[in-house]
């Protein structure tokens, strides 16, 4: 268990549908990433945020949205869902951010997939 | 525009082997190249990380190699092992540490019994 806690594992929905993918952060992390792993695009980053404010933004969809709550927790909203969409989502977090840490490691949950039929 | 070129894709290696996966970068200001191993049904985990002001850096049967004229780095497992079965994936970045990870696309090591 890496301390990263994502819900729900799996998730089916029908193309136009709107879903919120959850992440518990580890204990103690401030930073909160979002990747998207698909088969032909590797592991792609959406989005960062640190102790709620947004850090840095990657190839992230308008479609798609997030943010970071008070109590660090994070959530990635994805609305107007497409086939292409279907993949696994995952969250990340690590303590600091930047050159704050000599060795600042992202540690990652074990995903939500989502499948857009 | 990827950033990270990964090679092979796949690889099968016999146990006892050395599994040779390679990286290749363009852009200079990448200061920190982590490497990631997944299992499946988990998320990535790091497995070891190379600053470029080393040219090697060695992890029990883990080593990074870099080469920073030719902006390519290398991960070397020697003495390959079943459990070693994973998919890899190399990064970069700039700054220093975790923000703005580009991966490679990944490849997926099968050793061999």
């Amino acid at each position: 268990d890496s301390g990263v806690t994502q819900t729900p594992k799996h998730l089916i929905t029908a193309t136009g549908q709107r879903v919120t993918l959850r992440c518990s952060p580890r204990s103690g992390d401030l930073s909160v990433y979002w990747y998207q792993q698909s088969l032909d695009q590797g592991l792609q980053f959406l989005i960062q945020y640190y102790n709620g404010e947004e850090r840095a933004k990657g190839n992230i969809l308008e479609r798609f949205s997030a943010q970071q709550f008070p109590d660090l927790h994070s959530e990635l909203n994805l609305s107007s869902l497409e086939l292409g969409d279907s993949a696994l989502y995952f969250c990340a977090s690590s303590l600091k951010t930047g050159r704050l840490s000599g060795a600042n490691v992202l540690t990652f949950g074990a995903g939500s997939r989502l499948t857009v039929l | 525009q990827q950033q990270v070129k990964q090679s092979p894709q796949s690889l099968i290696v016999q146990k006892g082997g050395i599994s040779i996966i390679n990286c290749a970068y363009e852009n200079t200001a990448f200061d920190y190249f982590p490497w990631y191993q997944q299992f499946p049904g988990k998320g990535p985990a790091l497995l070891i990380a190379i600053r470029p002001d080393v040219s090697e850096k060695k992890e029990g049967r883990f080593t990074i190699s870099f080469n920073k004229s030719a902006k390519q780095f290398s991960l070397h497992i020697m003495d390959s092992q079943p459990g070693d079965s994973a998919t890899y994936f190399c990064a970069a970045s700039s700054g220093g540490g975790a923000d703005g990870l580009t991966f490679g696309k990944g490849t997926h090591l099968i050793i061999q019994p």
